[in-house]
């Protein structure tokens, strides 16, 4: 496993359902992300947290709902999702988002929406 | 906006064969380069980081060059192994205006080394 450990590493889940995805890092990192990769297209970036506070939302649809509580976890919380957003979610950290730090993936959620 | 294109898309070459994949970015003006590696439905593990300021990195096998100005990177693999199949992805961190901390991919070519 990676410094950074995502939970649970498949879900499938109707569209009435509610659900959360979880990332933990143990790097010490203080900025946390959410990508998404879909079937064919470059990973998109979905939101950015520095130092738990959100600093970018790349247009993502109100369905998926980020939280990050503290500098080391970070959530997503799914509610009524279209089957479309099936997709490999993949969370990532790095050590600030002004410096030139590398990104530390973690191993990714593959989603299933039926 | 930034754009990352890799080329090949994918790659079949025989075990032992020295490779070169390709990256370029459209705005030079990047915080660094990185490159990660893509096992089938897993997740990205780091394989090289490039700074602005450097032109290569090596670890072990591995050598990325980066040209910041042409908006370019090559990765090169030596000695090619059955275990380096995967998908090589480029990423190019841009830090200006609304894009804090993003990375810009390309879409990853695919490698497949037989034995």
């Amino acid at each position: 496993e990676t410094g950074v450990t995502q939970t649970p590493r498949h879900l499938v889940m109707g569209m009435t359902n509610k659900k959360s995805l979880k990332c933990e890092q143990h790097l010490g990192h203080n900025a946390m992300y959410w990508y998404k990769q879909s079937a064919k297209k470059p990973l998109e970036l979905m939101f950015v947290y520095s130092l738990e506070e959100r600093v970018e939302n790349n247009s993502v649809p109100s369905r998926f709902s980020p939280e990050c509580p503290n500098s080391s976890h970070l959530f997503l919380h799914l509610h009524t999702l279209q089957p479309e957003d099936s997709a490999l979610y993949l969370c990532a950290s790095s050590q600030g988002i002004l410096q030139g730090y590398g990104y530390t993936f973690g191993s990714g959620t593959r989603l299933t929406v039926v | 906006k930034q754009e990352v294109t890799q080329i090949p898309a994918a790659l079949s070459v025989p075990e032992g064969e020295n490779l070169v994949l390709n990256c370029s970015f459209t705005d030079s003006a990047i915080y660094n380069l990185q490159w990660f590696r893509q096992d089938p439905g897993k997740g990205l593990t780091s394989l090289l980081l490039i700074q602005s300021s450097q032109r290569e990195q090596t670890s072990g096998r591995l050598n990325a060059s980066l040209d910041k100005s042409s908006g370019r990177s090559t990765l090169y693999i030596a000695a090619s192994q059955p275990g380096d199949s995967a998908t090589y992805l480029c990423a190019v961190r841009v830090d200006r205006g609304s894009t804090l901390g993003r990375l810009y991919f390309g879409r990853g070519t695919q490698l497949t080394v037989w034995p």
